[in-house]
């Protein structure tokens, strides 16, 4: 099993372009999750997805749009990069949403 | 909602001596628990979860953690610290099925292990 898969690993954007971040699980989990990390403000979560179907807003949904297409996959994307989404980008899994969840091993993305 | 601090940003220990890393959390009912470990450049991996039953909890990698509801607290503890558990920790409390939320994470403790 590969768990949580995420590409890509690095991104560099310019400020205004678009990117679709895309997460992967091979667990058979029904709840996945999007998280931003910043130094010293330890994991936000930006969207979340309890079940195939639907979507909610975490801390941080600011900037970010979020499709859960199928039970495996969970896409986030930037629409218009800004500077401040320079961050590393996680994507998680698990079984339900109050689960211990499954990390993949995050997208380093940086905005000029 | 229920909250999670980690009072210590940073913590240095010697090679070979005993690690306590400190978790409290904010939560009415009985919680479920976890802690996390991140190496530089990786994703999260959970050390080990408390759901109910024995307040002293195992976990991988020679960790365990204690259960306190009157102190409302976490610990993560290892007896003897290596080189290679330099890493950032994480704690986690969830409201289990019962509530409406996911985990809520704390932000981090640094643990720097000295030679």
């Amino acid at each position: 099993n590969a768990g949580v898969t995420q590409t890509p690993k690095f991104q560099v954007l310019k400020t205004g372009q678009s990117m679709t971040l895309q997460c992967a699980q091979d667990m058979n989990h029904n709840s996945m999750y999007w998280y931003r990390q910043d130094p010293g403000m330890g994991l936000r979560l930006i969207y979340y997805s309890a079940s195939e179907g639907t979507t909610d807003k975490g801390e941080v949904p600011n900037g970010y749009n979020v499709s859960r297409l199928n039970k495996r996959e969970f896409s986030l994307r930037l629409e218009s990069a800004a500077p401040s989404q320079t961050s590393v980008y996680f994507c998680a899994s698990s079984e339900v949403r109050w689960y211990e969840q499954y990390f993949g091993p995050g997208t380093r993305l940086t905005v000029t | 909602a229920q909250s999670v601090t980690q009072p210590d940003i940073h913590i240095t220990v010697s090679e070979g001596a005993s690690l306590e890393l400190r978790c409290n959390y904010s939560y009415g009912a009985t919680p479920y628990l976890f802690w996390y470990v991140q190496s530089p450049g990786q994703g999260l991996q959970l050390l080990l979860k408390y759901f109910s039953g024995d307040t002293l909890v195992q976990g991988i990698k020679g960790f365990e953690a204690e259960f306190k509801r009157s102190q409302s607290s976490f610990n993560l503890r290892k007896p003897s610290v290596h080189w290679s558990d330099a890493a950032e920790y994480f704690c986690a409390v969830g409201a289990g099925n019962s509530g409406y939320s996911t985990l809520t994470f704390g932000k981090g403790t640094m643990l720097l292990v000295s030679p």
